[in-house]
């Protein structure tokens, strides 16, 4: 069974920075792309980052950002530990929200953790 | 950066059937491949459909979807309470180097 447990989140204070986990097992992990979505309170989805487990899908070393987060946050993975990363820097007070680790799978996201929360908040 | 629109809201009588619309204003959504995403209250997205009709394994074949032109239909029919829930479409454009979501579709089951 696929199981993405994502921990990390605080309530932080606008400027701070904060770096998210998401433990993954059930799947050959360095066989997918992994990815960071987000959902504000109350508010839709919004992709934030992600990673290939190749260099295929970005020209850019196999990683991608949303406009609203590049150059602010980093995603990394370590394949030996099974575990995706998000470094998130210069944290706004509109990066408030719930942040999701989710495998990609046949062009979709088929699997999701269920989120840790991150506040910014002064 | 989403150029995907859906209805804010649907709704339908139990045992019917709903139709929820994705459109794309971008040149590039002929090239789209659509999923579509349940989001149940208080709970994490769930995939419905992915390649545009595809569903998962465990999906019921009340869930489908399809896709023509610049737009993506998910149906669901034999409604139930339980499916009372955010709906959202989602695909990846290569162009943007970006995924893509709609702002979501609220379902009530009446």
């Amino acid at each position: 069974e696929v199981q993405l447990v994502e921990s990390g989140g605080d309530l932080v204070q606008p400027g701070r920075s904060l770096r998210l986990s998401c433990a993954a097992s059930g799947f050959t992990f360095n066989d997918y792309a992994m990815h960071w979505v987000r959902q504000a309170p109350g508010k839709g989805l919004e992709w934030v980052s992600g990673i290939s487990w190749n260099s295929h899908t970005w020209n850019t070393g196999g990683i991608g950002y949303a406009v609203s987060v590049k150059g602010r946050f980093t995603i990394s993975r370590d394949n030996a530990k099974n575990s995706l990363y998000l470094q998130m820097n210069s944290l706004r007070t509109e990066d408030t929200a719930l942040y999701f680790c989710a495998k990609e799978g046949g062009d979709g996201f088929d699997h999701w953790g269920q989120g840790t929360l991150v506040t910014v908040s002064s | 950066q989403s150029v995907l629109t859906q209805p804010p809201s649907v709704s339908a009588a139990p045992g019917q059937k709903v139709t929820i619309s994705c459109s794309g204003g971008s040149s590039n959504f002929q090239d789209y491949y659509i999923s579509w995403y349940q989001q149940l209250p208080g709970t994490a997205p769930k995939i419905l459909i992915y390649e545009s009709h595809k569903r998962p394994s465990g999906i019921p074949d009340r869930f489908s979807g399809s896709k023509s032109g610049t737009s993506a239909t998910l149906g669901i029919s034999g409604l139930q309470t339980g499916d009372e829930a955010d709906y959202y479409c989602g695909a990846w454009d290569h162009r943007l180097g970006a995924w893509l979501f709609g702002g979501g579709t609220k379902l009530t089951v009446l």
